[in-house]
């Protein structure tokens, strides 16, 4: 099956500076890589997702970049402020809603003021 | 847009009791319900696909007969953790794929307490 790896664990940016979080996949099948951030206690909010057919897709101060050949893609975002801090997760999947997702082991953003 | 509909969203049960979860698909069709479960400080790890009208698909190491799910209407999937026990206290959360929306719909998830 599907094997999601995502690092850091851990990445701690100073407020306006940049924050990268990057993951790889294993099943070549997998085109469907969205990123979700989460908040404890809650349900994992979707704040970028790509499909496999793009290399890369913004939504204002978030991108996320997928490069197929290598399997990895990876969260970029700019201007980081201290809303930012939470647990980000990566994920994969066939897509098509047939198969669920395998997600990676979260990355703990923590933003400096 | 499209919602999941979760309850209950807190439960504290004593062991050895059964406790269902629901998950209802508010304002679409969901054939196919996921369910994960979520302990403190790890990711979120798929159980079991739930199929309406079918048997459930449930990932190695979950066992079938202890976590009972059912999809019996489009919009209806309940997961019954059975003989529940300390180990099994952990966020569970259901998702569905609607093809309207783009990505998957969670519900808002059930901590489970087992005492």
């Amino acid at each position: 099956g599907e094997n999601v790896e995502q690092h850091p664990s851990t990445l701690s940016v100073q407020e306006g500076d940049s924050a990268v979080i990057k993951c790889t996949y294993s099943d070549s099948a997998s085109n469907y890589f969205p990123w979700y951030k989460q908040e404890l206690g809650k349900r994992p909010q979707l704040i970028i997702d790509i499909r496999s057919n793009v290399g890369e897709k913004k939504d204002q101060r978030i991108a996320v970049t997928l490069n197929k050949t290598a399997k990895h893609f990876s969260l970029h975002i700019t201007e980081t402020q201290p809303e930012d801090s939470a647990v980000y997760f990566c994920a994969a999947s066939t897509g098509g809603g047939a198969d669920g997702l395998t997600f990676g082991k979260g990355t703990h953003l923590i933003i400096q003021p | 847009g499209a919602v999941v509909s979760q309850h209950p969203s807190r439960v504290i049960c004593k062991s050895g009791t059964s406790v269902k979860i629901e998950c209802r698909s508010l304002d679409f069709q969901a054939t196919t319900m996921f369910w994960y479960r979520q302990f403190p400080k790890q990711s979120l790890m798929l159980m079991a696909t739930s199929n309406e009208g079918s048997k459930a698909t449930y990932e190695q190491g979950v066992e079938k007969d202890k976590f009972l799910i059912n999809h019996a209407s489009l919009t209806l999937s309940t997961l019954t953790v059975t003989s529940a026990h300390p180990e099994d206290s952990s966020f569970y959360i259901c998702s569905a794929m609607n093809e309207g929306a783009e990505g998957y719909t969670f519900g808002s998830g059930t901590r489970l307490t087992v005492v």
